[in-house]
């Protein structure tokens, strides 16, 4: 059971694109269409941005996009902005047994 | 719309129990899966503990198992987790959070979350 790998800290200018990656395993990533991403604030409730890998639920800007290969997800940021300065957390369902969930280690996106 | 609210955190011994609640509304509890996920001070998200819509299955970190048990009261809308044997580790925002699905799929909904503290 052990945490998703994200890099610790992704930073941009205003304008461009980042990408965040999220590596796991073929028990997990690899193995379901079941990755989620969440945009954390200070001191706020985790929200979802990306759902089944790459879907956006309504009200997320489309600026938010989100892939998988093998077992590494990505999330990207594109026309990034003042307000996505935040962590990002990527989520896999485990299919296993015992637990259901497994998340990333987290990632800190700043907006330079 | 849909609201969850977490209460019960609060500061207690190593070794004490503490139970959390979740109050739900705005959707129907009894068709979703629903999970705790926690928060240490400073540190990333870290999924806890799922109970299945009608309760029967229940499922845990290693970190807790054993320790921790989910319930719900489909009756009551409440999802509830009962933390036995608590340590300095466990110290933590305990969020509650929806499952898209009666099954797994991933987390819709968030409440704001409850504090505890383990410590002497």
């Amino acid at each position: 059971q052990s945490a998703l790998t994200q890099p610790a800290s992704v930073s941009g200018s205003p304008g461009q694109s980042i990408t965040i990656s999220c590596t796991g395993t073929s028990s997990d990533v690899g193995s379901y269409n079941l990755v989620s991403w969440y945009q954390q604030h200070p001191g706020k409730a985790p929200k979802l941005m990306i759902y089944e890998g790459s879907k956006r639920p309504s009200g997320v800007s489309n600026r938010f996009s989100g892939s998988k290969s093998g077992n590494t997800a990505s999330l990207t940021i594109s026309g990034l902005q003042a307000e996505d300065e935040a962590d990002y957390y990527c989520c896999s369902y485990a299919g296993s047994s015992t637990f259901v969930y497994v998340f990333g280690t987290g990632t800190k996106v700043t907006v330079l | 719309e849909v609201q969850l609210l977490e209460s019960g955190g609060g500061l207690v011994q190593p070794g004490g129990s503490l139970r959390l609640s979740c109050a739900a509304s705005g959707f129907t509890f009894s068709s979703y899966a629903m999970s705790w996920v926690r928060q240490a001070p400073g540190k990333g998200l870290e999924w806890v503990s799922g109970s299945s819509a009608s309760g029967s299955r229940s499922y845990y970190a290693d970190s807790v198992r054993g320790r921790f048990t989910i319930s719900r009261d489909n009756s009551k809308n409440t999802l509830y987790l009962q933390m036995n044997s608590l340590r300095a580790e466990d110290t933590a925002v305990y969020y509650c959070a929806k499952d898209y699905s009666t099954s797994w799929s991933y987390h819709d909904y968030w409440g704001q979350g409850t504090l505890v503290t383990v410590s002497s």
